[in-house]
């Protein structure tokens, strides 16, 4: 079945520093790509997202490409703030009734 | 738009209680999902309604069970609770039942189980 790679965490950076959290998938067709961020104690909020191939989503200075050639969906920014400290989730939706998540990546920015 | 609300925000329960927690969708979605997240875990799927009725459902028992209403809330109950159902659960609300590009999550209810 279908389902979401991603690095384990925590990631630990400091203030100013290049972020990548690598995320991989496993789909038939072609899934729409997803990443979440998951501040403390609080819900689910979609950060930004791609419909197909070669479409990079963007929000917030974060950044992610989709490359069905590698079923790959990296995050990356260029330059990460302590207010990034979050769990960040890849996650694909294959057009039916689930979204499928990765296990998420705990991230934390030092000042 | 007035987003997806989740009620109560946190719960206890004692094992072998039954529990219901509620979703208000978003204005104009007709579509609510349910979702189990696992401290530390990614969140897993429960189910999903489609006016007002169960339109999938993941690997979870039948003491899960849902509903949903005319007005496109739902609910969410589970019964004989166990200390594994321990977790924060997620509703997210969309316009479709296969689209997810615009399903929108509340902030979840945490549930305890003693």
């Amino acid at each position: 079945g279908d389902s979401v790679t991603q690095m384990e965490g925590p990631v630990t950076l400091s203030e100013e520093a290049f972020l990548t959290i690598n995320c991989t998938y496993t789909a038939t067709g072609y899934p729409s790509l997803f990443w979440y961020v998951q501040y403390p104690g609080e819900g689910l909020q979609l950060l930004l997202k791609a419909t197909k191939a070669d479409d990079k989503g963007s929000n917030k200075g974060f950044e992610a490409t989709y490359r069905k050639e590698t079923t790959s969906f990296h995050l990356e920014k260029g330059s990460v703030q302590v207010s990034d400290s979050a769990v960040y989730f890849c996650a694909l939706g294959n057009r039916d009734d689930k979204i499928i998540f990765g296990k998420g990546t705990r991230l934390h920015i030092l000042p | 738009e007035t987003g997806v609300t989740q009620s109560p925000t946190h719960l206890i329960k004692t094992r072998g209680q039954q529990v219901t927690l509620r979703c208000s969708s978003q204005s104009g979605h007709n579509t609510v999902s349910w979702y189990q997240q696992a401290l530390g875990q990614g969140p897993q799927f429960i189910f999903q309604y489609y006016r007002e009725e169960e339109n999938g459902r993941g690997n979870f028992p039948p003491r899960f069970s849902g509903l949903q209403f005319p007005n496109y809330s739902s609910e969410l109950n589970v019964n004989a609770l166990e200390l594994d159902d321990s977790a924060l659960y997620l509703c997210a609300s969309s316009s479709t039942r296969t689209d997810h590009t615009e399903a929108f999550f509340g902030q979840g209810t945490r549930l305890t189980v003693v």
